[in-house]
């Protein structure tokens, strides 16, 4: 059981939009930044979003982060084939004496 | 261009030990924090553990406290996971990831190495 609760899949089809989100509590996403990562099959993760709504140098700004409260949102536009990845949040949790970071158990996105 | 290296892994039987290593270029290593993070087969990311540039903060999932000791050499531009009393659950690709902040705290990660394979079985 993973920390931050994300859906385990989404679709939809290409060119239209579709958004992930992430939920969690005051303990972690309520206080703290955000980061978005999309894992290719058979890849290692990549950052994609990070402090909430930050796009690291190369990252197309097709894909947009939100956060609102204890709960964060990613958005991809103009969906293509090639972004058929899991996607997860992660930040950090201070709930217990020593913080740690957390992710969410993952989204499948497929693109129909 | 940062490179993040791992090796290390393998098979091991239950209660032994594995030493992880991540050797680390194209960035001033000693600026950053570390972490380790893993993935058992078919499942989702999960942190392990993470240090300070320093070396002066450390943070370990309740999943490893006790088994597991997280280290680095700045002189060697190196991060390591020393891995003790082994269970089949510690099962997964361990991938070594830079943070973008001198603190464990930020916890963004912005560079990922492909990941070392540790399988505990008999």
């Amino acid at each position: 059981q993973s920390v931050l609760t994300q859906p385990p899949s989404v679709s939809a089809a290409p060119g239209q939009k579709v958004t992930i989100s992430c939920s969690g509590s005051s303990s972690n996403i309520g206080n703290n930044y955000v980061s978005w990562y999309q894992q290719l099959p058979g890849t290692a993760p990549k950052l994609l979003i990070y402090d909430n709504n930050k796009r690291p140098s190369g990252i197309p700004d097709r894909f947009s982060g939100s956060k609102s409260g204890t709960s964060a949102t990613l958005g991809i536009t103009g969906l293509q084939t090639g972004d058929e990845a899991d996607y997860y949040c992660g930040t950090w949790d201070s709930s217990l004496s020593a913080g740690r970071v957390v992710f969410g158990g993952g989204t499948k996105l497929t693109v129909l | 261009e940062v490179q993040l290296v791992e090796s290390g892994g393998g098979l091991v039987q239950p209660g032994r030990s594995l030493r992880l290593s991540c050797a680390a270029s194209g960035f001033t290593f000693d600026d950053y924090a570390m972490h380790w993070v893993r993935q058992a087969p078919g499942k989702g990311l999960e942190w392990v553990s993470g240090i300070s540039w320093n070396s002066g903060s450390i943070g370990y999932a309740d999943s490893v406290k006790g088994r597991f000791t997280i280290s680095r050499d700045n002189a060697k531009n190196s991060l390591y996971l020393q891995m003790n009393s082994l269970r089949a659950e510690d099962t997964a690709l361990y991938y070594c990831a830079k943070d973008t902040s001198y603190s464990i705290v930020g916890a963004t990660l912005d560079y990922w190495g492909q990941g070392t394979l540790v399988t505990v079985s008999s």
